[in-house]
């Protein structure tokens, strides 16, 4: 049971967009706590995605976006392609545990 | 460019301790601002942070592995180190280190190494 919360699975057409939610409580997102989020295709070590709720590292493309509000973060893929294809996970800091914690993950797929 | 790099054995057996180790390269593990964090992925499953420790030797660790768990920094080789005691099937995972400057997250990940504990 992650303390953060993310549907297990999404699926979308190539350039239809997909929205991957992630929903935490008043002990992480809706403390204030930003969300960040990391890209991980099989095999291979996750790729930060996305820093401090919105903000890209030089190389994403900007078909990747998200945002913050209240309790929850929210992940957009827009212009989906089926390089996307791969599991997401959203991070944030939780005060009761004095750490990071993640969501359990969404796997998308491009259909 | 920073990279990292773990190393460690493939196969442990349950009870024993695990020892990793992150070879760091491309920054110092004793710069101001600079951490380090182990994450773990058992097979199929998601990610659970194992816990941190800073440039100062602040160490912040996982409450549910807190009393087995062990990160450090040796500055002399510019590397950091995990030992993860009382080892169960439970513990089998891919074993990824991790590092950067905002404590909040992770810039960079090592490639990751499986650990099983099995006899």
């Amino acid at each position: 049971q992650s303390v953060l919360t993310q549907p297990p699975s999404v699926s979308g057409a190539p350039g239809q967009t997909v929205t991957i939610s992630c929903t935490g409580s008043t002990s992480n997102i809706g403390a204030g706590y930003d969300v960040h989020w990391y890209q991980q295709f099989p095999g291979t070590a996750p790729k930060l995605l996305i820093y401090i709720n919105s903000n890209r590292p030089s190389g994403v493309p900007d078909r990747f976006s998200a945002s913050k509000s209240g309790t929850s973060g929210s992940l957009a893929i827009t212009g989906l392609q089926a390089e996307d294809a791969a599991d997401y996970y959203c991070q944030s800091y939780d005060t009761r545990l004095s750490g990071w914690v993640f969501g359990g993950g969404t796997k998308l797929t491009v259909v | 460019q920073v990279q990292l790099q773990e190393s460690g054995p493939g196969l442990v057996e349950p009870s024993e301790t695990l020892s990793l180790t992150c070879a760091v390269s491309g920054d110092s593990v004793t710069s101001t601002g600079f951490y380090c964090a182990f994450i773990r992925q058992p097979p199929g499953k998601g990610l659970e942070w194992i816990g941190s420790v800073l440039y100062s030797g602040n160490s912040y660790y996982n409450p549910s592995l807190r009393s087995r768990v062990t990160i450090s920094i040796d500055t002399s080789k510019n590397q950091f180190s995990l030992k993860v005691a009382s080892l169960t099937a439970a513990d089998t995972a891919v074993y990824y280190c991790a590092s950067g400057r905002e404590l909040t997250f992770t810039r960079h990940w090592g490639q990751g190494t499986l650990v099983t504990v099995s006899s």
